[in-house]
This record gives structure tokens, C-alpha cells and sequence, in this order.
């Protein structure tokens, strides 16, 4: 079974605005990690966040980690036409041998 | 750098044939994976190696065949193709299974069984 749920499975936005997409899980993880796939593409790596961190930027990204709700945030400010794709979380569970579960993912558009 | 190397990129099968998906990554990973991705059903693993000779089910394990013979490939071999295996197949590695890694993945293999 699916360890992520991402939500919302959809997000229309205009340029400029910000995107805020969430990601729930079910048990104990190391870290909490947020990929992008454009269409037909294969998954590329945007952010990990350890189990022991309660937010982390890179660039236009901010992920916040809560594990006693077992709950991340995904915010993508300032959003461009480039960054509509597909957002999944995976989350690396405790003793999980190293495998990645991943949500379903949020669908983002973002038009000019 | 190459990366994760997915070949090929599709492929048309008919029902009951077997086929062989290849992948290769050149950053001495230790562990690597498959997954698929239906519509509307994210990525479920299939199998994954921890390291040459050692290899495990994933979620979705059935119809499928996995060998690790040495570091840099981890094929899938699917034994006798149904249309339920109609899919996007993704080969990812990792540096290894303990420390805080992120994944890399190859752009995929799109397969249609008829």
C-alpha cells in the first residue's frame, strides 16, 4: 500500500501566485523526500527533509516536515509556466530497506 | 555523466511474450529499484536491490523476474507479458540503503502488451 497521499490531485494556478501542496503518510520515516515529473519524463529529485527537521528552502521551494501529524508541505512561490509538472513525496520508512513509497502525486498547471 | 540508462524507451509486446527491460547506472549505487506508474496510481516497486547478488520484492512483485549481477545493472524480465503490465516501467538508484539519499531515475520505458 501507498505509504504518501498527496493532496490536492490537481492545482490550477496563475503565474506568479504560490503553490502549496500537501503530502500525508502513515509510519515512522528517516526522511521525507519531494520529486517533480514533467510529462513523459522520468522522476527528478527536489528536496529531502530528515525526520529531525521541521523545514527546509531550496531556491523557490520551502518544505515543512511535522511528524507528530505526519504531514509535509510542498510551497513553490512565485510559480512560472515551467514549473507545471507533477509533485510526488516518497517517504524512506524506518527499516524499509531503502525503498521509496510514493504518493500519487499533485498535478500542477500553472498558466502565463 | 550518464546517470540511470533505461533501455528501451518502448515497446509493443504481445501477450505471453517475454521481454527483458534494461538498466544500468555508472554512479557505483549500491542499491537500485523498478517501479511502475499506472495512471492515477503513482509508483509501486516492483523489486530492489541492496547490492550485487541480493534482491527482494517490492509491493507488486508478481509476473516479474529480477537479477543484480553486478552493481551497475538490474534488469527486469517479465516472463509471459498480460495487458495488466501495460505501463510505464522506472529503473531508480540510490547510493545505498541507510543513508539519507535521494533517488535517481531513468526516463522510463513505456511497454504496451496487446
Amino acid at each position: 500500500s501507498q505509504q504518501g497521499e498527496e493532496d490536492p490531485q490537481a492545482l490550477s494556478i496563475q503565474e506568479g501566485e504560490n503553490a502549496t501542496m500537501n503530502c500525508s503518510y502513515k509510519t515512522s520515516i528517516n526522511n521525507l523526500q519531494w520529486y517533480r515529473q514533467n510529462s513523459g519524463r522520468g522522476l527528478v529529485h527536489l528536496i529531502l527533509i530528515r525526520s529531525n527537521e521541521r523545514e527546509k528552502h531550496s531556491g523557490r521551494l520551502r518544505v515543512t516536515l511535522d511528524t507528530s501529524k505526519k504531514s509535509s508541505s510542498l510551497l513553490i512561490t512565485a510559480s512560472r509556466a515551467a514549473d507545471t509538472a507533477s509533485y510526488f513525496c516518497a517517504t524512506d520508512a524506518r527499516g524499509s530497506q531503502g525503498n521509496l513509497i510514493f504518493g500519487k502525486g499533485t498535478k500542477l498547471s500553472v498558466k502565463p | 555523466n550518464a546517470g540511470v540508462t533505461q533501455t528501451p524507451k518502448f515497446q509493443v509486446l504481445k501477450t505471453g511474450q517475454s521481454m527483458t527491460l534494461q538498466c544500468a547506472q555508472d554512479m557505483n549505487h549500491e542499491y537500485m529499484s523498478w517501479y511502475r506508474q499506472d495512471p492515477g496510481m503513482g509508483l509501486r516497486l516492483i523489486h530492489y536491490s541492496v547490492g550485487a547478488g541480493i534482491t527482494d520484492q517490492g509491493e507488486v512483485p508478481n509476473g516479474y523476474n529480477v537479477s543484480r549481477s553486478t552493481t551497475e545493472d538490474f534488469p527486469l524480465r517479465l516472463l509471459s507479458a498480460a495487458p495488466s503490465q501495460t505501463s510505464v516501467y522506472f529503473c531508480a538508484s540510490r547510493l545505498d540503503r541507510v543513508q539519507n539519499t535521494e533517488a535517481f531515475f531513468g526516463q522510463g520505458t513505456r511497454l504496451t502488451v496487446v
